[in-house]
């Protein structure tokens, strides 16, 4: 039932572009986006909701396939800050319950 | 401004032993929640809560309770800790994004736990 990521690890050089995936075997009301540094919290990224377009932030951005139910990131121009583990968070219920299917993760390493 | 306020940060405890994790909220969100983060796992969830007086269990709620009494606090409760319980329980609040979408959540620090 969890969300597929894909990759499950990439590392790049500062500069570089990334694009990870995110599939879900049931149909999507919403897609969350989380990045998670060592020892810490998932913070927030994006929302990507049914019916919406596509959400940017700085150089991320991510887009939502409905019918395919799947989400990708993209990480443009990386950066050493961009390095952490990222979750894509499913809702396949919709309503606003708090609660989300989240993806294995993708480690995500940015070198200098 | 606090955020989400989970303690304890650390605990150990032996198996069949309880306890509590506290979680707290001062941004007046109506929605809270419990994830545990393993190793390959992701966040999976335990428990969750749309409003005061009202939880529901998520993907892996065996072994654990939760209560709601207020809008800020939302505390989980390991009722005899079993070594498969070590792990890093994150607490999360959110609210609505309008629309009955579930809108961002917002993190604790949260609590690692080592069961013996």
């Amino acid at each position: 039932q969890q969300p597929v990521q894909s990759p499950q690890a990439v590392i790049l050089r500062e500069g570089e572009d990334a694009v990870i995936n995110c599939s879900s075997s049931k149909a999507l009301y919403s897609v969350h986006w989380y990045r998670q540094k060592h020892g810490e919290a998932p913070v927030f990224l994006m929302i990507l909701l049914k019916g919406g377009e596509q959400k940017g932030h700085d150089k991320i951005s991510a887009s939502f396939n409905e019918k395919k139910q799947q989400s990708s990131l993209y990480l443009t121009a990386s950066q050493l800050s961009y390095s952490g583990t990222y979750f894509c968070g499913t809702d396949p219920w919709g309503g606003a319950t708090n609660k989300l299917i989240f993806g294995t993760g993708t480690l995500l390493a940015v070198q200098p | 401004n606090a955020g989400v306020t989970q303690t304890p940060k650390f605990q150990v405890l032996k198996t069949g032993q309880s306890m509590t994790l506290q979680c707290a909220q001062d941004m007046n969100h109506e929605y809270m929640s419990w994830y545990r983060q393993d190793p390959g796992m992701g966040l999976r969830l335990i428990h969750y809560s749309v409003g005061a007086g009202i939880t529901d269990q998520g993907e892996v709620p065996n072994g654990y309770n939760v209560s709601r009494s207020t809008t800020e606090d939302f505390p989980l409760r390991l009722l005899s800790a079993a070594p498969s319980q070590t792990s890093v329980y994150f607490c999360a609040s959110s609210y609505s994004s309008g629309g009955g979408i579930t809108g961002e959540l917002f993190f604790g620090e949260g609590s690692r736990l080592t069961v013996l």
